[in-house]
């Protein structure tokens, strides 16, 4: 089946660093990709949708300044973190559709903490 | 905008069936989908409803009425491994954008 490779799965920075999170898929081409947010015993809130050789769509809410969202190719997007801090922290996902819309192939996740 | 109501907690023992409710109120939507998450781990696609009525998968199924907003997630059979948070989604958007709800808690006791 589809499957999206994130990386890294855990992530330690410093307060005010940054940190690049890929997201690849491996065996399909995803036009499109999504990034999420989910903080500890909460439901998972989309960031962005991100889309191949286009500037990416931010939620309402979410500051494009700090999360840059990277989708240069069609089986890679990167998310990076500017200037990271404590409040930060969180469990970041990508998604990818597999087509119309039906069914979404997630990444595992990367775990991030700013200290 | 977008909002999904579901149960927070739901406990049941081995073999149980379950149903987990989801309301939602959303404008363009296209379909509305169930997801596993264990903790610790990435969302895990289970059902997908475009269409009013119920979609089998094994021991998971999922029922859809677009015109009450409305849907669930039946899990038969239950076993311990079953124990996760299950969230229910709407499809949005140009892009199929997923707006999730704010999970249920599943706790299958022996």
């Amino acid at each position: 089946g589809a499957v999206v490779s994130q990386h890294p799965s855990r992530v330690i920075c410093k307060s005010g660093t940054s940190v690049k999170i890929e997201c690849r898929s491996l065996d399909f081409q995803a036009t499109t990709m999504f990034w999420y947010r989910q903080f500890p015993k909460q439901s998972l809130m989309l960031m962005a949708t991100s889309n191949e050789g286009s500037k990416a769509t931010y939620e309402q809410g979410v500051e494009k300044d700090k999360f840059l969202i990277n989708h240069a190719s069609l089986t890679l997007s990167t998310l990076t973190v500017t200037s990271a801090h404590p409040e930060d922290s969180s469990f970041y996902i990508c998604s990818a559709s597999v087509g119309g819309g039906y069914g979404y192939t997630f990444g595992s996740g990367t775990r991030l903490t700013v200290v | 905008g977008q909002s999904l109501e579901q149960p927070s907690e739901v406990t049941a023992v081995e073999g149980a069936i379950v149903q987990i409710n989801c309301t939602y109120q959303t404008s363009g939507f296209y379909g509305l989908s169930w997801y596993q998450q264990h903790d610790g781990g990435a969302p895990t696609f289970l059902s997908y409803n475009a269409l009013d009525g119920l979609e089998e998968t094994g021991r998971f199924s999922s029922f859809l009425s677009r015109s009450d907003s409305y849907g669930y997630l039946l899990l038969q059979e239950l076993q311990m491994k079953d124990s996760a948070s299950y969230f229910c989604a709407v499809s949005r958007g140009s892009a199929r954008q997923l707006t999730f709800g704010s999970g249920t808690q599943l706790t299958v006791l022996p």
